[in-house]
């Protein structure tokens, strides 16, 4: 079975930082592209980031570029997101996603809350 | 970057109707559509996708189709466990982009 687990959330100061972990079983994890996908309180879905199988290409929508970096471990089956220079409209719920076949998101994690405030 | 028009936002419907909700495409994306489900309190699951095929253990009576820049998600006989929100999303070009979501309710 497909798992994908993520940690690391919590309440944070505007302009500190975070890191997300996101631990995957129940299938390669080296095989896969792998992403992150936001939600807002009661909004709806915003893709954040990808990154390649071997993690030598990642991609970021524009709000989160130079402030978020995506990372894998392959050899430990893990996907990260730190996020630093964190913005009270980086509040949401963060799932791991893989990517599959045509490029879309076949399996989500639980989510891991975020929340900016002071 | 490339919008997703989805409707409608919401949509009341009785069990065993059909259910259709849409999503426009601001530019040609091709078949890269994909189709995801939310049950209350619950992560996202897909659906559909490349427009028409069905994920994995999703029942028949979900479909999709399109005609030019328009996709089509239909619920053939609306069932209790398929209230919702239901959102579209391309993967034709990043940022991959979402639909607003159609909340489905039981009449």
């Amino acid at each position: 079975e497909v798992q994908l687990v993520e940690s690391g959330g919590g309440l944070v100061q505007p302009g500190r930082s975070l890191k997300l972990s996101c631990a995957a079983s129940g299938f390669t994890f080296s095989n896969y592209y792998m992403a992150w996908v936001r939600q807002a309180p009661t909004k709806g879905l915003e893709w954040v980031a990808s990154i390649t199988n071997s993690g030598g290409s990642t991609y970021y929508r524009d709000s989160v570029k130079g402030r978020f970096t995506i990372s894998r471990d392959n050899a430990k089956s893990t996907l990260y997101l730190q996020m630093d220079s964190l913005r009270s409209e980086d509040t949401a719920t963060y799932y791991c996603t893989r990517i599959g076949y045509s490029e879309v998101m076949d399996a989500w994690g639980q989510g891991a809350s975020v929340t900016v405030s002071s | 970057d490339i919008q997703m028009t989805q409707s409608p936002a919401s949509l009341s419907a009785s069990l065993e109707e059909i259910v259709t909700i849409t999503c426009q495409a601001s530019q040609n994306i091709g078949n890269w559509l994909a189709w995801y489900q939310q049950k209350p309190g619950k992560s996202p699951q897909l659906l559909i996708y490349g427009t028409t095929s069905l994920a994995d253990g999703v029942p028949s009576r979900f479909s999709g189709s399109r005609s030019g820049t328009q996709y089509s998600l239909k619920i053939s006989r609306l069932q209790v466990e398929d209230i919702g929100i239901y959102y579209c999303q391309q993967a034709s070009s990043t940022p991959w982009t979402f639909g607003g979501g159609t909340k489905l309710e039981l009449k």
